[in-house]
């Protein structure tokens, strides 16, 4: 069974540009999280995903974040327009309707703007 | 608001021998989860252990193993025997029970360097 996965791995942007990143999270699980790590700060949470619908979305950063997950499968998470305190690495992760705690992430993508 | 704590930012270990992270927590609630994740470089994070606040007995994995006091508000981890393949970061995380949304709050990473 495949685990979370995150496209792209690493992201190069000018300030101002426009970055999608996705997130297919594994099959099954309704549940997706995004997480953000900023400069080696802490991972800290974004939003909450069940099926299509947004759970908890109290900690996007501001509206230049827009995430959607349309049909309830893959999510994608846009910076529009991106500034440079937005690098730093987007997780994914997922979990099924069993409530156990755990979470499985993917690997990461990580965003570089300059 | 629950935060987490590691005040550990790098730690070394010989080959085979034993260390120990780290972590503490704050919270007004009686029953969460906590948890240590491990991020390999390059490489997604995975659960090394979990533990339940009402359940009083540490968990132990393998060679991995805590001590939770949930008094001191402290779940440090202990690895065991320690291995190249455990050189990683390691994060402390804290979920509440209450809400079905689960998310997690993370501390700042432990970087565990094994030196062979």
């Amino acid at each position: 069974e495949a685990g979370v996965t995150q496209f792209p791995s690493h992201s190069v942007i000018e300030k101002g540009q426009t970055v999608t990143l996705r997130c297919d999270p594994i099959s099954g699980h309704d549940n997706l999280y995004w997480y953000r790590r900023v400069m080696g700060k802490e991972i800290k949470f974004l939003l909450h995903f069940v099926k299509e619908s947004k759970q908890d979305e109290s900690g996007m950063p501001n509206n230049r974040f827009l995430a959607e997950r349309t049909g309830g499968t893959y999510s994608t998470l846009k910076v529009q327009p991106a500034e440079l305190e937005d690098s730093g690495v987007y997780f994914c992760a997922s979990r099924g309707l069993m409530n156990t705690g755990e979470l499985f992430f993917g690997e990461g993508s990580r965003l570089t703007v300059l | 608001a629950q935060t987490v704590t590691q005040s550990q930012p790098e730690m070394s270990v010989q080959e085979a021998e034993t260390v120990t992270l780290s972590c503490t927590y704050d919270t007004s609630e009686s029953d969460y989860y906590l948890f240590w994740y491990k991020q390999p470089p390059s490489r997604q994070m995975i659960l090394v252990i979990r533990q339940e606040a009402y359940k009083q007995q540490n968990a132990t994995e393998n060679r991995f193993s805590v001590n939770f006091q949930k008094a001191a508000k402290s779940f440090s981890l202990k690895i065991s025997d320690s291995q190249l393949g455990d050189a990683a970061m390691y994060f402390c995380a804290y979920s509440t029970l209450k809400a079905a949304g689960n998310k997690l709050t993370f501390g700042g990473g432990t970087r565990v360097l094994v030196k062979p």
